[in-house]
């Protein structure tokens, strides 16, 4: 596609509940990353992948976030035990090359999620 | 890990007027700080960016500048107008070069 494409646009659930948001990166980029923006702040980084692999996964806030990227393409973030506080809008971005100090990132319009 | 502070948080301009933002960083072993604009409801977008082998770039009404012994970068807004006006995030690369680290973002309001 022509740019980095999320979904859902909007998700909102119960607390408790599990939630998915999808990613599906720009052609070719092998870097993708996922941050989370709360109101009024800046992008949070929680986790970059090179390819497959999760080259670094210091930024997910505890053990009920996770995210994969099988087959070094569209990635999924995966939220278990939804809590209120993580609600916020979830960036996804891509990047032609691996590693962020070698340009731009490409972002995604974000998954505004919002638990009840 | 790295820090980025970044000032002020809101900003406001007349039209025609410039504009600096103004952001330190903790690491000294980053390298790369570049700069996003987002307009409400919309992605980050970069408008510029500078390594860490160079002082200073510009690009038409923007212009970065860089302190690695101070630590400290800056962006410069000339000629402001109104569609200038969104939030701006500066970033700086983390110590293993992988993730970007943002600023908490300056809102720049330029009034014609």
């Amino acid at each position: 596609g022509a740019g980095v494409s999320q979904t859902p646009s909007n998700k909102v659930t119960e607390k408790g509940k599990y939630v998915e948001l999808r990613c599906d990166p720009i052609s070719g980029h092998t870097a993708l990353y996922w941050y989370r923006q709360s109101l009024g702040q800046g992008p949070e980084f929680l986790i970059y992948f090179q390819g497959t692999g999760a080259a670094d996964d210091s930024g997910l806030p505890n053990d009920r976030f996770f995210a994969v990227r099988p087959e070094g393409s569209v990635s999924t973030l995966k939220i278990q035990r939804t809590e209120r506080g993580d609600s916020a809008v979830y960036l996804c971005a891509s990047s032609p090359v691996g590693g962020s100090n070698t340009g731009e990132l490409f972002f995604g319009e974000g998954s505004r999620l919002t638990v009840l | 890990g790295e820090n980025v502070e970044q000032h002020p948080s809101t900003l406001s301009v007349q039209e025609g007027d410039s504009a600096v933002i103004k952001c330190t960083y903790s690491d000294s072993a980053s390298n790369y700080f570049p700069w996003y604009k987002q307009e409400l409801g919309k992605r980050p977008q970069l408008i510029i960016d500078i390594r860490s082998n160079v002082g200073e770039k510009k690009d038409q009404r923007i212009a970065v500048t860089l302190n690695k012994t101070a630590k400290h970068f800056s962006l410069h807004i000339t000629e402001t107008q109104p569609e200038d006006s969104a939030v701006y995030f500066c970033a700086a690369n983390d110590q293993a070069g992988t993730a970007l680290i943002f600023g908490k973002g300056t809102t720049l309001s330029v009034s014609s």
